[in-house]
This record gives structure tokens, sequence and C-alpha cells, in this order.
């Protein structure tokens, strides 16, 4: 199967920070998807990105299609405690959903 | 809207047992996909279904069984318990494979196989 690589594994960081991670392929990929799990519940998606380059944001975080295609970071700005979670990363390809092994995000105030 | 829900949240099996995890989704999407999440990994696609009738294997196949006979249901069996099969599980919906925005996952069956 797909392989994704997500880095770094873990951030701990302090509220008002920026943060910045990355994930990466051994496949190209022509959609990537960013996801959050808070604790004990199932992912929600933050952003899609559709196109090589393309830069798209959702209120404080933005995320970065590479233009290899093969990778994709995620940007949060000023952070806050809420922003605490698992962020995933995902390709899909055909009917099928890749996942990046995450980042755990932890926020101290 | 239920979105999708999952039943049940927490289950204790014995190695051989078997059991069925529910999962049931109010939206009329087409497109219903099965997960299990290991301790600190990603989600891996056991099964999916892009409609009533049609099924079909992800990568982690092995030691599950889905059917799809309604739009509303895709349950998942595990025939054999195993330790291996310890996990947590997620059902997710969406209208089709494109539909990214429109996507719900449920809140997960926390499964232990002792």
């Amino acid at each position: 199967g797909q392989q994704l690589n997500q880095s770094p594994q873990s951030m701990f960081i302090q509220e008002g920070e920026d943060v910045s991670m990355n994930c990466t392929s051994s496949s190209i990929f022509n959609t990537w998807l960013w996801y959050k799990q808070d604790p004990g519940e199932g992912p929600v998606l933050l952003i899609a990105l559709y196109k090589a380059g393309e830069l798209t944001s959702n209120g404080r975080l933005t995320a970065q299609f590479g233009i290899t295609r093969k990778d994709s970071f995620l940007n949060i700005s000023a952070s806050i405690p809420s922003d605490v979670g698992i962020y995933f990363c995902a390709g899909p390809t055909g009917n099928q959903f890749y996942f990046g092994t995450g980042t755990s995000l932890t926020v101290i105030p | 809207n239920a979105g999708v829900t999952q039943t049940p949240k927490f289950r204790i099996l014995k190695i051989g047992q078997s059991m069925t995890l529910q999962c049931t989704q109010d939206m009329n999407h087409n497109y219903m996909y099965w997960y299990r999440q290991d301790p600190g990994m990603g989600l891996k696609l056991i099964y999916y279904s892009v409609g009533a009738g049609i099924t079909d294997k992800g990568e982690v196949p092995n030691g599950y069984n889905v059917s799809r006979s309604t739009t509303e249901d895709f349950p998942l069996r595990l025939e054999l318990a195993a330790p291996s099969q310890t996990s947590v599980y997620f059902c997710a919906s969406l209208p089709t494979a494109l539909t990214y925005n429109e996507q719900f996952f449920g809140p997960g069956t926390r499964l232990t196989v002792l």
C-alpha cells in the first residue's frame, strides 16, 4: 500500500506559537487532505488541496500542496489550547484513502 | 441528522469469538468505509463500499468481512477474533469518492481481544 510519513511525530508548543508539519509520500497524489482528530473522536476534515502548488487557508490553518505532488504541508498560526489533537494527512487514490502516521500536537497554555 | 453512528462503543472479546460492529448513516451517502486505528498510528482501510450490494477490500481486509444490503448500514464482521485485531475501528461515509467536504466519521468502536 501507499506510505505516507508525517513529521514531526509530536510537538509541544506554547500557546500563541506557530506550528508547521509536513507529510511525504512514496507516490504521487492528485489530492491531499488534512484532518484533525480530537481524543476519543473520529477525524474531521480541515482542508482539501486539489492542485500542485495550491495554498489554501481555513481560518488560522494554511495548507500547501507540494509541487512534486509527493508532499504537503500544514501550518497553524497563533496556536490556542483547542488546537490540541492529532493531525493527519491523507491521499485518496481511486475510491481508497491512505492516511499518514499523524502529528500529535500539545499546546501549553 | 444523526450522521454516522457506531455500536458498540467498547467491547472486549476472547480469542476465537466473533462479533459484528455496526455502522449506520442517515445521510443517504453511497460510499462507506471501515478503518482501524492502532495506537499511535494512522487509519488503515479495511473494506469499503460504493453502494448497496457492492463491497471491496482495502489495505488490511484479512480476518474481516462486510456486507452492504442497504444504503444506510455497513456492518463489519470479525469471525475468529485475534489479539492483532485489538484496535479502534472507525466507520466513515461520504456521498461520492470526490465529495471530501461532506465526509463524516463515526465516533469509533474500541475493541480489545484477550
